[in-house]
């Protein structure tokens, strides 16, 4: 079975602070797609990252998939209160048609 | 565009009672996936279907029962509900297996 950590677990910052957080495995992923939840809803779609060291910018959001595809990283820049929800990376293995998802990061943004 | 359509909303079941959660699509997508979201955590995926008459178990499909007739439904089955299928159930589906994921609003299903 393939695992994703994903840290911090929670993370509340002031409206246009900064934020990494982050997605790891020991396990090595075709590709790596984000997603963000808000409450009541499923997961939207971000990205999706395929080839190592890819990044991809989306707005204020920065999204890297590590060297070796095994970790990625989302960066959002001067946050703001419509980015609070809970952000969740998704996996799929290599010859895997299933996408893991990981633990997830619950954001808040605080005006 | 209605996308991935899920129902009921919200259910509140007894243990040892059944039901059937509803999930249609109209995106034409060979993929359907059931996943199960407990408070605070990421998905787990219960069981998936990559076509019409093909199904197959996921990370968790245990007390759980699923059907693919036709491309656009994908029905979940719990038989003996219990306190620990307390979650939320998410249906989602794709159009390849690794690629974007559209998910439906989700039932909170509470066993009591």
């Amino acid at each position: 079975t393939q695992l994703l950590e994903q840290s911090p677990q929670f993370l509340s910052i002031q409206e246009g602070e900064n934020l990494t957080v982050y997605c790891n495995s020991s396990s090595v992923f075709s590709s790596l797609q984000w997603y963000r939840q808000e409450p009541g809803e499923g997961p939207v779609l971000l990205v999706t990252v395929v080839t190592g060291g890819e990044v991809k910018k989306l707005k204020r959001l920065t999204f890297q998939f590590g060297d070796a595809r095994k970790d990625s990283s989302l960066h959002i820049t001067a946050a703001q209160p419509g980015d609070t929800g809970l952000y969740l990376c998704a996996g799929a293995g290599v010859g895997n048609e299933k996408l893991t998802f990981g633990t997830g990061t619950r954001l808040t943004i605080i005006p | 565009n209605a996308g991935v359509t899920q129902t009921p909303k919200f259910r509140i079941l007894k243990i040892g009672q059944s039901m059937t959660l509803q999930c249609t699509q109209d995106m034409n997508h060979n993929y359907m996936y059931w996943y199960r979201q407990d408070p605070g955590m990421g998905l787990k995926l219960i069981y998936y279907s990559v076509g019409a008459g093909i199904t197959d178990k996921g990370e968790v499909p245990n007390g759980y029962n699923v059907s693919r007739s036709t491309t656009e439904d994908f029905p979940l089955r719990l038989e003996l509900a219990a306190p620990s299928q307390t979650s939320v159930y998410f249906c989602a589906s794709s159009y390849t297996g690794r690629g974007k994921l559209f998910f439906g609003s989700g039932t909170q299903l509470s066993v009591l």
